[in-house]
């Protein structure tokens, strides 16, 4: 696609409930990574891909979270057991490659509330 | 303390002002510098990129980098309302990461 694509683009979730949410990076776009974005804060590192392989998840907050990439492009990220402090911006990136120089795309965020 | 830290602002100018954006940083370790323009609702967007210390410009915008003091700066020239934004630095540790580590961002109104 032309950019990076997040769904849903707003999510409501009872506490307790699990939440997906999923990117679609860039294609072609090897690299995929996932922040998580506070109202007035930068973008907080979760976890990257490259490919199908998860290369660093020490952002994930704790074991409620995961994320998974299995064929190397869609990438879905997992929240179970959501609590009132999940809530955020979810992005997503991509890069062409990883490392050195290459500029990352975001998506436009999935913003979820949890209530 | 975080490992970088950027003064929200926000900060408000008149246009055709010369505006300076900082960030510092702890760790010595990182090698590669950004600054990321956020418009309100939308998602960061690269503006400038530099490898280590040094100074970088494209077009109205100038990227300091020094290494030795740990503080990196954005300059903008003849600053115009469409640069209303929050602008965010970011940086990487050299080697095979790609984790990125952000400031909390600064908040800029250019005001016509």
């Amino acid at each position: 696609g032309a950019g990076v694509s997040q769904s849903p683009r707003y999510k409501v979730t009872k506490r307790g409930q699990d939440v997906a949410l999923r990117c679609d990076p860039i294609s072609g776009h090897v690299s995929l990574y996932w922040y998580r974005q506070a109202l007035g804060q930068g973008p907080e590192f979760l976890t990257y891909f490259n490919y199908e392989a998860q290369q660093d998840k020490s952002g994930l907050p704790n074991d409620r979270f995961s994320a998974e990439r299995p064929e190397g492009s869609i990438s879905t990220l997992t929240i179970q057991r959501t609590e009132q402090r999940d809530s955020a911006m979810y992005r997503c990136a991509s890069s062409l490659v990883g490392g050195s120089g290459n500029t990352i795309y975001f998506g436009e965020g999935s913003w979820l509330t949890v209530v | 303390q975080k490992e970088v830290e950027q003064d929200p602002g926000p900060l408000s100018v008149p246009e055709g002002a010369i505006v300076s954006l900082n960030c510092t940083y702890s760790n010595s370790a990182f090698q590669y510098f950004m600054w990321y323009r956020q418009y309100s609702r939308k998602g960061p967007e690269l503006l400038m990129y530099t490898y280590s210390s040094g100074n970088k410009e494209d077009g109205r915008f100038t990227a300091q980098v020094d290494k030795s003091s740990k503080y990196i700066s954005l300059f903008i020239r003849d600053s115009q309302p469409s640069d209303s934004a929050t602008y965010l630095c970011a940086m990487k540790e050299g080697g095979a990461t790609n984790k990125l580590i952000f400031g909390t961002g600064t908040l800029l109104a250019v005001q016509p």
